[in-house]
């Protein structure tokens, strides 16, 4: 079956620390993953995909198939960085390219 | 583009009151979707449809009911409001890139 999983819900560092969101997924096949971000009250929004394999606002992620990872990392936190991410993976066309979503880890940023 | 937009944004329902969500994009995308979001429960899927006419159930489907009449609008509906449909509802719509756009969301309280 297909899982992604976020084993952290809360991270909490200092601005200027290094932060890493883990993400592992269970997939047969090819996987494309993404990550969302969702900022205080607001709607969920695409950060990155691993096809595309661009930095998103200093976020970088790399897909590990050896280790059916994909974690999110970012050098030097921000304040604003505070917010929601989830990790996604879509399923099969069959399955409507539904995107199963990881529960999720709280990234707060403190001055 | 308006994106993807939802009515209402807040809404307080009392026990066995229904209600419709209303959900519209505006970029023309086949495939569309309704979330809900639960704390510490991530995104969990009710119902999606891969075009118009068409719907399907998701992880989470029971005690809600959606239509697709129109290609830009997603309906949900809840027949028989409870207590457990306290949620924030997140409706989405998906690219051929399988990047999903979402919402703003709507705030439902079930007293």
């Amino acid at each position: 079956a297909q899982r992604v999983t976020q084993p952290e819900k809360l991270l909490s560092v200092f601005k200027g620390a290094p932060v890493e969101l883990k993400c592992n997924y269970s997939y047969s096949g090819s996987p494309e993953l993404f990550w969302y971000v969702q900022y205080s009250r607001q709607r969920l929004q695409l950060l990155l995909r691993h096809i595309s394999r661009e930095s998103i606002k200093g976020f970088t992620a790399d897909l590990n198939k050896g280790e059916t990872s994909f974690h999110l990392k970012k050098p030097f936190a921000q304040e604003e960085d505070s917010a929601m991410y989830y990790c996604a993976l879509p399923r099969a066309k069959a399955a409507g390219n539904k995107l199963t979503f990881g529960g999720g880890t709280r990234v707060l940023v403190k001055p | 583009n308006a994106g993807v937009t939802q009515t209402p944004k807040f809404r307080v329902l009392k026990t066995g009151q229904s209600m419709t969500l209303l959900c519209a994009q505006d970029m023309n995308h086949e495939y569309m979707y309704w979330y809900r979001q639960d704390p510490g429960m991530g995104l969990r899927l009710i119902h999606y449809s891969v075009g118009e006419g068409t719907t399907a159930k998701g992880e989470v489907p029971d005690g809600y009911n959606v239509s697709r009449l129109k290609k830009q609008n997603f309906l949900l509906g809840l027949e028989s409001a409870a207590p457990s449909q306290t949620s924030v509802y997140f409706c989405a719509s998906r690219n051929r890139d399988f990047e999903q756009y979402f919402g703003p969301g709507t705030r439902l309280t079930v007293t």
